[in-house]
């Protein structure tokens, strides 16, 4: 069965770190490029970061440059977010979420159900 | 950054009437060299996650229903559901993939009248 598995999200207090991981599954995981797309409370979509198949490259939306980090262990067909500093505007539900292509095309073909993360003190 | 507009922000219509969807691009997402337009429409149902259903801004996704088109080009597009079934009540979102960062509309929200 393809899918994507989110986990890892919960309540953090402001400043302090958490790392998202996302498992694929009933695909080659290794030949798409991956995203992180988070949605805050009632409210729209915001991508976040992708990662080029191969690792190779890394792409990230200006509000989380410097804390967060996107990373692959194609190996283990697991897809990760490591937020630090984390703010009370990162709060939101997390997808992963699938590139058809290899080097981004940027659309986002396969979406997992998400995984909630709460900042607050 | 590319701002993305959707107009309306919801929507009434009446099971089996036409639904039409507007996005507009603040910049064109038509790439010359290709003649495609890196333009994107999403449908999230209530508690769900988003699922594709049109790329390059007219190329329905496999699995989509052919009640959902899109048309349009360089900066002005279109979603249309020519007749629309109940399990389409969801927020229906574009996306333009043309730069990074790639950046979404706000939504429309589709209702049952």
């Amino acid at each position: 069965q393809v899918q994507l598995v989110e986990s890892g999200g919960g309540v953090v207090q402001p400043g302090r770190s958490l790392r998202l991981s996302c498992a694929a599954s009933g695909f080659s995981f290794s030949n798409y490029a991956m995203h992180w797309v988070r949605q805050a409370p009632g409210k729209g979509l915001e991508w976040v970061a992708v990662i080029w198949n191969d690792g190779s490259k890394e792409y990230y939306v200006n509000s989380v440059k410097g804390r967060f980090t996107i990373s692959r262990d194609n190996s283990k067909n697991t897809l990760y977010l490591q937020m630090n500093s984390l703010r009370g505007d990162d709060t939101a539900v997390y997808y992963c979420a699938r590139d058809p292509g290899a080097t981004a095309a940027g659309y986002f073909d396969l979406w997992g159900r998400g995984t909630l993360v709460t900042v607050s003190s | 950054d590319i701002v993305m507009t959707q107009s309306p922000d919801s929507l009434a219509v009446s099971l089996g009437e036409r639904a039409t969807f507007n996005c507009k691009s603040s910049q064109s997402v038509l790439y010359s060299s290709n003649n495609n337009n890196y333009l994107a429409w999403y449908r999230q149902k209530p508690g769900q996650p988003p699922k594709l259903l049109i790329q390059w801004a007219s190329t329905r996704e496999s699995g989509v229903p052919d009640r959902f088109s899109g048309s349009g080009s360089g900066t002005d597009f279109t979603l249309t559901i020519s007749s629309l079934q109940a399990e389409d009540v969801a927020v229906y979102y574009c996306q333009q993939y043309y730069s990074i960062p790639y950046t979404f509309g706000q939504g429309t929200k589709l209702e049952i009248k």
